[in-house]
């Protein structure tokens, strides 16, 4: 399967833990995204980058969250100290630079912080 | 007022109907249109994406886009259980990122 991968897939974790996604993109996509989508909610617009450099970064994104990508290839995105209201689906994407219009998404990582 | 408005039903139609869902959104300048398609507990999946106004058809799906009005459209033909799932318009705004619809929840009844 050459699509968008995310581990875990799922994560219950205590409040005040820190947590970490993992996302593989599709392997030529330059362009990576990170998005949160709660129940009944498109998805919310975290951070992305270009290759390795993080180009974008949400002004709702709290402190305690920051996401890499070392090489470019997979990146990784950290809450520290979870809340409640973390709880969420994180959504990783992927796209050619040419093309953000038509970026393909993994399967999501559903976070409950408890 | 948000910049993609979207009804988040349920719409309930049966098996074999035509399937029209819509988006409406605030700017202009706006040029790409996309919608996705996510199954319960699943990331988004791309349908069709559209530049500037217009239609596409891609099988039994039909995306139009009518700029003068800012409202995009998704007819779904001969319409299936399979297509139960929720569908997410969003536009790519100047600074290429997406916004999104908060998504319609369709329900092909067998």
């Amino acid at each position: 399967d050459t699509g968008v991968s995310q581990n875990p897939r799922h994560k219950i974790t205590k409040r005040g833990q820190n947590v970490t996604f993992r996302c593989d993109p599709i392997s030529e996509h330059n362009r990576l995204y990170w998005y949160r989508q709660t129940l009944g909610q498109g998805p919310e617009f975290l951070t992305y980058f270009q290759n390795e450099a993080q180009l974008e970064k949400s002004r709702l994104l709290s402190d305690r969250f920051s996401a890499e990508r070392p090489k470019g290839s997979f990146s990784t995105l950290e809450i520290q100290r979870t809340e409640q209201g973390d709880s969420a689906m994180y959504l990783c994407a992927s796209s050619l630079s040419s093309g953000a219009e038509t970026q393909y998404f993994g399967p999501g990582t559903r976070l409950l912080v408890l | 007022q948000k910049e993609v408005e979207q009804d988040p039903g349920p719409l309930s139609v049966p098996e074999g109907a035509i399937v029209s869902l819509n988006c409406t959104y605030s700017n202009s300048a706006f040029q790409y249109f996309m919608w996705y398609r996510q199954y319960s507990r699943k990331g988004p999946e791309l349908l069709m994406y559209t530049y500037s106004s217009g239609n596409k058809e891609d099988g039994r799906f039909t995306a139009q886009v009518d700029k003068s009005s800012k409202y995009i459209s998704l007819f779904i033909r001969d319409s299936q259980p399979s297509d139960s799932a929720t569908y997410l318009c969003s536009v790519e705004d100047s600074n290429y990122q997406l916004i999104w619809g908060a998504g319609t929840k369709l329900i092909i009844k067998p």
